[in-house]
């Protein structure tokens, strides 16, 4: 039950656009499309913004997309907006024990 | 409107227990897998486990296996973890979470301290 990998952090400017990467394993990230993506501020609960690789719930911007290629997905932000700043967590359905398991987590700054 | 409200943190001493509770409102709650999240002070988040809409089927991490028990009352719409043995690395925000993996609707989180 090993944490996805992903960067520390990444940032762009206003306008720009930021990639997050989010690696696993066969058991996981590569073998099923049951990844997904949280944002997080500080001293709240997590946001649900991508599910089953690249569907965003009702509500989240088209701003934010994902993909996925082999063990690893990703998390693209077009468009950075200063709301924008705030920790993002993969997660995904993992076989190891039919249950679940976060990315390492990635800050985003907004310069 | 959905709402998650836990309840039941606090500061315990290490190896002993505590029991959570979630109270579910604005929704059909033996509809859904309820999870319990957890995140340390300046970490990442874990799932901890989760249970089935019957309550039949439960996972959970490996961290607090054999030490962590997840149970509902869908009587009272509500959602328990009973927790013992614990230790300095279980102190942590415990979120209740509606759903599992993709989870729209979380709780505001009650704080677990373990500590002499």
């Amino acid at each position: 039950q090993s944490a996805l990998t992903q960067p520390p952090s990444a940032s762009g400017s206003p306008g720009q656009s930021v990639t997050i990467s989010c690696t696993g394993t066969s058991s996981d990230v590569g073998g099923y499309d049951y990844v997904s993506w949280y944002q997080q501020h500080p001293g709240k609960a997590p946001k649900l913004m991508i599910y089953e690789v690249n569907k965003r719930p009702s509500g989240v911007p088209d701003r934010f997309s994902g993909s996925k290629s082999g063990n690893t997905a990703s998390l693209t932000v077009s468009g950075l907006q200063a709301e924008d700043e705030a920790d993002y967590y993969c997660n995904s359905y993992t076989d190891s024990n039919d249950f679940y398991v976060f990315g390492t987590g990635t800050k985003v700054t907004v310069l | 409107e959905v709402q998650l409200v836990e309840s039941g943190g606090g500061l315990v001493q290490p190896g002993g227990s505590l029991r959570l509770s979630c109270a579910a409102s604005g929704f059909v709650f033996d509809g859904y897998w309820m999870s319990w999240v957890r995140q340390a002070p300046g970490k990442g988040l874990e799932w901890v486990a989760n249970i089935k809409q019957d309550g039949t089927k439960t996972h959970y991490v490996d961290a607090v296996k054999d030490r962590f028990t997840i149970s509902r009352d869908n009587a009272k719409n509500s959602l328990y973890l009973q927790m013992s043995s614990l230790r300095g690395d279980d102190t942590a925000v415990y979120f209740c979470v509606r759903g599992t993996g993709s989870a729209v609707y979380w709780g505001q989180g009650t704080l677990v301290t373990v500590s002499s």
